[in-house]
């Protein structure tokens, strides 16, 4: 088991760039999360998916778009990089009524 | 909405120190809590949990009792070691997970 997979490690941007953070998972978890971590404010939570086709926002959700096609694969997008979305990115997964959630390594993203 | 404080950090200290970290919750109900451990570069692992009132979770030497009365969860270890340097989060469960902002240990040989 590769467990929760993050690509890639890190990554710099200019401000109004695109791009897509990817996660996958091999535990055929139904729940996926998406969450931002800064400095002195913890994990905050940006998108989560309770299964494939079913997405729904968490706390911080704006500017950020996702997917859920499969059950491996929960994508995180970028739309138009903004210096405030300067964070790192950790996605996780878990079974939906399990208490343990499983997280990837990270995503460091800058954007300048 | 839900919440979680924590103490604030860095905690600073000598190895076989006793350690104490205070979680407070706000929160509807009885959520599950948690604490998670985040190593340099890396992601959050779990560390232990506790699901009801008075609920004792425990692993590596670390416990945290969950206190419906006082609304806390702290961790505890008894003789911290220069391995347990770390980020600690606390963290609640009802319909999604809320976190702490997190407590820094540094432990000195």
């Amino acid at each position: 088991n590769a467990g929760v997979t993050q690509t890639p490690k890190f990554q710099v941007l200019k401000t109004g760039q695109s791009m897509t953070l990817q996660c996958a998972q091999d535990m055929n978890h139904e729940y996926m999360s998406w969450y931002r971590q800064d400095p002195g404010m913890g994990l905050r939570l940006i998108h989560y998916s309770v299964g494939a086709g079913i997405t729904d926002q968490g706390e911080v959700p704006n500017g950020y778009n996702v997917s859920r096609s499969t059950t491996e694969d929960f994508p995180l997008r970028l739309l138009s990089a903004a210096p405030s979305q300067t964070s790192v990115y950790f996605c996780a997964s878990r079974f939906p009524l399990a208490d343990t959630q499983y997280f990837g390594p990270g995503t460091r993203l800058t954007v300048l | 909405g839900d919440s979680v404080t924590q103490m604030e950090g860095p905690v600073t200290l000598s190895e076989e120190a006793f350690l104490t970290i205070n979680c407070t919750y706000t929160a509807t109900g009885y959520p599950s809590l948690f604490w998670y451990v985040q190593y340099p570069g890396e992601g959050l692992q779990l560390l232990l949990k506790a699901t009801k009132a008075d609920d004792k979770g425990s692993n590596k030497g670390f416990e945290a009792t969950y206190r419906k009365e006082t609304t806390s969860f702290h961790l505890e270890k008894g003789s911290v070691q220069v391995s347990d340097s770390a980020v600690y989060f606390c963290a609640l469960r009802r319909n999604d997970m809320r976190f702490g902002a997190g407590t820094r240990l540094t432990v000195k040989p």
